[in-house]
């Protein structure tokens, strides 16, 4: 079985201020972790994946997101937090041969200026 | 270009109705995805094809039933549907079926009278 966790529910941050969203993960094998942001009433955007290579995996919109073997986490991480940053953020992994995405519950940013 | 197209954008229906939700890609993807979303909820998945052909059905209610025309479309066929079933229906492609990044369209959103 293959799990993804995002620990908190909403993450509130001040704009300009460093913005974190956590998750942990439990896939078998090399898993492969994907980071997704939803505006409201639309799809889910792709931000960045990590597949092997260096822990630290940049993305779009200046987001990066640091894999942790040893803690099982892959965290997304932007140095300045914009106003427009505010939506919802999935994390997904994937198994090896599992054919399927497990998403975590989901985390709502809120970026206040 | 990492653009799939979803019809219609929003739609009503009673609980007799027959309707169809369409997607396209064209970005080349021979894995294609519907899932289901509730407010502030992750999606779930409900099928996946590759190639063409149905690979997963997450035990979806008969009520539901995909069609894959060809490599580009992917139809949803909806009959006799529930009130529960209101959502946003959320159609992805991917290179292939495994480990692969999920690009997903901005959903229909159904209201089921």
């Amino acid at each position: 079985a293959q799990s993804v966790a995002q620990p908190e529910d909403q993450v509130n941050v001040a704009e300009g201020n460093p913005l974190t969203v956590k998750c942990t993960y439990s896939v078998s094998g090399n898993p492969y972790l994907f980071w997704y942001v939803q505006y409201p009433n639309r799809g889910l955007q792709f931000l960045l994946k990590y597949i092997t290579g260096d822990n630290l995996v940049k993305g779009s919109y200046g987001f990066e997101a640091e894999f942790n073997k040893s803690q099982t986490s892959f965290h997304l991480k932007k140095p300045s937090a914009l106003v427009s940053d505010s939506a919802l953020y999935f994390c997904a992994g994937e198994g090896h041969r599992n054919n399927r995405l497990a998403f975590g519950k989901g985390n709502q940013v809120v970026v206040i200026p | 270009d990492t653009e799939v197209t979803q019809t219609p954008k929003h739609l009503v229906m009673g609980m007799t109705n027959k309707k169809s939700l369409k997607c396209e890609q064209h970005m080349g993807h021979r894995a294609m995805y519907w899932y289901k979303q509730k407010a502030k909820k992750p999606p779930e998945l409900m099928f996946v094809y590759s190639y063409e052909k149905l690979s997963i059905n997450e035990s979806v209610p008969s009520r539901f039933s995909p069609e894959c025309p060809n490599s580009s479309l992917l139809n949803l066929h909806l009959h006799a549907l529930q009130p529960e079933d209101s959502a946003l229906y959320l159609c992805a492609s991917s290179q292939e079926i495994n480990q692969e990044t999920q690009y997903f369209g901005p959903g229909t959103r159904l209201l089921v009278l």
